[in-house]
């Protein structure tokens, strides 16, 4: 069974751009969570998705963050416009309902310069 | 104070020793702790979760937990240096199923 799948890998973009990230979660977990780890720091809750619907979003940093998960599959997290500070690791992760246990992806490393 | 504490290391062993990893929590309502590993440019692995007092084992490694002492540990037997990562101490945040990270803890074993 293939795990929690996220795209790009690697992103490099000019401050002010606008970057859109992609995780696809194992199959039939419908929760979905985003976290982000900045240089240095620890891995920080995002939001979390419970199919398409957004459980919490309490860890959005600001407006220039949007995530979607349309139809309840893969999401998307788009930056816009990209600020230095946004600079980091950002992972996906997918549990069942019900379950606790999170199974995170590789992670996309952006960069803003 | 931070919600979740590691000392971020590195700690250093020599292969064959026992590896101690050691983590706090300051919210004392929290059920589940999970440990996480992540080798360089990887995903966080999960390698053990607990959630009652006392320790659970699963092959090398048992979980301790002290809830009184709000106090969550990992220990690794027979240290190996395939065992060398970062690892992730994490509570679940009891207002919903999120996790809450410490900064993790570098592990060294030493061939």
């Amino acid at each position: 069974e293939a795990g929690v799948t996220q795209f790009p890998s690697h992103s490099v973009i000019e401050k002010g751009q606008t970057v859109t990230l992609r995780c696809d979660p194992i199959s039939g977990h419908d929760n979905l969570y985003w976290y982000r780890r900045v240089m240095g720091k620890e891995i920080k809750f995002l939001l979390h998705f419970v199919k398409e619907s957004k459980q919490d979003e309490s860890g959005m940093p600001n407006n220039r963050f949007l995530a979607e998960r349309t139809g309840g599959t893969y999401s998307t997290l788009k930056v816009q416009p990209a600020e230095l500070e946004d600079s980091g690791v950002y992972f996906c992760a997918s549990s069942q309902v019900g379950t606790d246990t999170q199974y995170f992806g590789p992670g996309t490393r952006l960069t803003v310069l | 104070q931070k919600e979740v504490e590691q000392n971020s290391g590195p700690l250093s062993v020599p292969e064959g020793a026992i590896a101690s990893l050691n983590c706090t929590y300051s919210d004392r309502v929290s059920q589940s702790f999970f440990w996480y590993r992540q080798y360089s440019g990887k995903s966080p692995e999960l390698i053990m979760s607990i959630y009652s007092n006392g320790d659970k084992e699963d092959g090398r490694f048992t979980a301790q937990l002290n809830k009184a002492s709000q106090y969550v540990s990992l220990l690794i037997r027979d240290s190996q240096p395939s065992d060398s990562a970062t690892y992730l101490c994490a509570v679940n945040d009891v207002y919903g199923n999120k996790l809450v990270f410490g900064a993790g803890t570098i592990l060294r074993v030493k061939s």
